[in-house]
């Protein structure tokens, strides 16, 4: 059984489409991470929510964690060919532990 | 350099060869990992480093063994491996924990043959 389900597992767009993806879970998480991963990379941490209900902003991406923190959002806007890429969702269960992962998102946008 | 640096980026070995992976990280954090990435799963931990001492080895073969001989540098040794162990590993660090996110390198791309 997953602890972060992330979905959808796969996306496909247009440039200047909006998407949402989203990861969750049954366990309550102290707080969640965002990170977008390139071929041939490592992730790359985006954003850190840690408070339920917490949204953040970074330029045309948005994130939401949910307010009994067991879920959360990452919303773009006007999505554009750089956006490419697999997104992962990590949570921390508790301090003093290392972060679970899902299994992430691919998106691809295509001019 | 900055950031997290793993060294090699390729390695193709036999299963009856010894490799070792090497890790090192120039951001003063006090916390390394080892996380395995594998098509179609999540990122799986291996091992954990908190100031130069392992706090969390999630049941992995003995054919892996870390080794961190200070807190800048990590080593993930293989021998005997299989051919299911081909993945990308990958390296992170961070500073107090998890909370505040992980910064990771590019990894190794592995092939068992």
């Amino acid at each position: 059984t997953q602890l972060l389900e992330q979905s959808p597992q796969f996306l496909s767009i247009q440039e200047g489409e909006n998407l949402t993806v989203y990861c969750n879970s049954s366990s309550v998480f102290s707080s969640l991470q965002w990170y977008r991963q390139e071929p041939g990379e490592g992730p790359v941490l985006l954003v850190t929510v840690v408070t339920g209900g917490e949204v953040k902003k970074l330029k045309r991406l948005t994130f939401q964690f949910g307010d009994a923190r067991k879920d959360s959002s990452l919303h773009i806007t006007a999505a554009q060919t750089g956006d490419t890429g697999l997104y992962l969702c990590a949570g921390v269960r508790q301090a003093g532990t290392a972060l679970i992962f899902g299994k992430g998102t691919t998106l691809s946008v295509s001019s | 350099e900055t950031g997290v640096t793993q060294t090699p980026r390729h390695l193709v070995m036999g299963m009856t060869n010894k490799k070792s992976l090497k890790c090192e990280q120039h951001l003063g954090h006090n916390a390394m990992y080892w996380y395995k990435q594998s098509a179609k799963k999540p990122l799986e931990l291996m091992f954990v480093y908190s100031l130069e001492e392992r706090v969390e080895n999630n049941s992995v073969p003995s054919r892996f063994s870390p080794e961190c001989p200070n807190s800048s540098h990590l080593f993930l040794h293989l021998h005997t491996l299989q051919p299911e162990d081909s993945a990308l590993y990958l390296c992170a660090s961070s500073q107090d924990g998890s909370n505040y996110g992980y910064t990771f390198g590019s990894g190794t791309r592995l092939t068992v043959v």
